[in-house]
């Protein structure tokens, strides 16, 4: 089985600091992918990333970088210099290579104040 | 390239009525998976089909629910007599092949009366 824990259910910063979003996973499986979606007031689901389990390189979009630990399970993301447009809930799932269905955590709501 | 189309975005139905949810996938994908958000909470996967197929129905309820993907045409995700614990935004995801990056539509807010 596998499952996503997002233990940070709201997170609440002022403009300009760094915010890290943490994610942890469970899984039985040696190949498989990690992805972080953002969901504004809006609704929608918007892509971030997708890192898969052979890949452990940390990645940098921007203001936004991912931090990928096999050994503890983790799937870290970070907003460097937080803006209010940053706000939203910000969801990291899971996904075997053969399997196609994601498995979501229960999502982070972070909300930057001006 | 369009992105994936659901609608209605919105839906209000009566308790017992049925629900249609359509979802178009972007060009050139031809797997399609459903998930559904309660209020609150993350989303949970229903089902993941091709067309003409249903590869993967673990997350649909055994009742009232079903879902097709035609040769032609958008998928349909039908619940019948709806209650309402079935108020809901069901999201539509698609990729091009199994292992690929899902993307997914707007979604279809659902209000059960």
């Amino acid at each position: 089985a596998q499952k996503v824990t997002q233990a940070q259910t709201e997170i609440s910063v002022v403009e300009k600091e760094d915010v890290t979003l943490d994610c942890v996973y469970e899984t039985r499986d040696t190949t498989y992918y990690l992805f972080w979606y953002k969901q504004p007031p809006s609704g929608e689901l918007v892509f971030l990333i997708r890192r898969n389990s052979f890949d452990e390189q940390n990645e940098i979009s921007g203001r936004y970088s991912w931090n990928f630990q096999k050994s503890t399970s983790s799937f870290n993301f970070t907003i460097t210099a937080s803006q209010v447009v940053d706000s939203a809930v910000y969801f990291c799932a899971l996904s075997y290579t053969n399997a196609g269905k994601s498995t979501f955590g229960d999502g982070t709501t972070l909300t930057v104040k001006p | 390239n369009a992105g994936v189309m659901q609608n209605p975005r919105h839906l209000v139905r009566r308790r017992g009525q049925e629900a249609r949810l359509r979802c178009s996938p972007m060009k050139g994908h031809s797997h399609v998976y459903w998930y559904r958000q309660l209020p609150e909470e993350g989303l949970k996967f229903m089902v993941y089909l091709q067309k003409e197929n249903i590869i993967d129905e673990s997350g649909m309820p055994k009742e009232r629910f079903s879902a097709e993907f035609p040769k032609e045409g958008p998928s349909i995700l039908r619940i019948q007599q709806v209650v309402r614990g079935d108020s809901a935004a069901y999201f539509c995801a698609s990729s091009p092949k199994q292992t690929d990056t899902q993307y997914f539509g707007p979604g279809t807010r659902l209000t059960v009366l």
